[in-house]
């Protein structure tokens, strides 16, 4: 089963407006990592954020974790049409011995 | 430096029959993961190998199987194929001691079940 819940399933933005996608996951965790899909292609390591960390930046990519929600939101500010893809979530812990990915948020960025 | 590479790209079977996927880490990484991804559905772990040695599997039959070769490259493997094995099919890999903090990821093999 899926640990991770995205949210919202499909985002539809201009170019140049920020893009927000959630995450839900239900155990608690070490780490949330948050990666990009291509067309079906590899995933691309986007950014981590530990559990016990509450906020991350990496260039136009912001995101938060709330540890007593259970959930994670990654901003991309000033978007372009190259940002579209789909963008998972995936969080680890002790017990897993696995990373467990969300079911994806398709970004699509329109000129 | 040369990033996963995973053999073939698409491959197109039959019911019954098996596949072999391939798959080359980064030099350097120890670690290798296999993910399964069904049309328009998220990942699914299928299994971890490091250092030759199966770490982990996921919720799948066991016509699912693999291994780890000691030059870290890695081989799925799936029998009796049935028709919702139609997915892609891909590898990540790490560094050693690195955890699951970053898995650098493959562009895939497409299976097609007929």
């Amino acid at each position: 089963s899926q640990q991770g819940e995205e949210d919202p399933q499909a985002l539809s933005i201009q170019e140049g407006e920020n893009a927000t996608m959630n995450c839900s996951y239900k155990t608690s965790i070490n780490n949330l990592q948050w990666y990009r899909q291509n067309s079906g292609r590899g995933l691309v390591h986007l950014i981590l954020i530990r559990s016990n960390e509450r906020e991350k930046h990496s260039g136009r990519l912001r995101v938060t974790l709330d540890t007593s929600k259970k959930s994670s939101s990654l901003l991309i500010t000033a978007s372009r049409a190259a940002d579209t893809a789909s963008y998972f979530c995936a969080t680890d812990d002790d017990t897993a011995s696995k990373l467990t990915f969300g079911t994806g948020t398709r970004l699509q960025v329109t000129l | 430096e040369a990033g996963v590479t995973q053999s073939p790209t698409h491959l197109i079977k039959t019911r019954g029959q098996q596949a072999t996927l391939r798959c080359s880490p980064i030099s350097g990484h120890t670690s290798v993961y296999w993910y399964q991804q069904a049309l328009g559905l998220g990942l699914q772990f299928l299994l971890w190998y490091d250092e030759g040695e199966e770490r982990n599997r996921g919720n799948f039959p066991p016509r699912f199987s693999g291994r780890q070769f000691p030059n870290y490259s890695s081989e799925l493997n799936v029998n009796a194929l049935e028709l919702e094995d139609s997915a892609l099919y891909l590898c990540a890999s790490s560094f050693p001691g690195q955890g699951f903090d970053e898995q650098f990821f493959g562009p895939g093999t497409r299976l097609t079940v007929l």
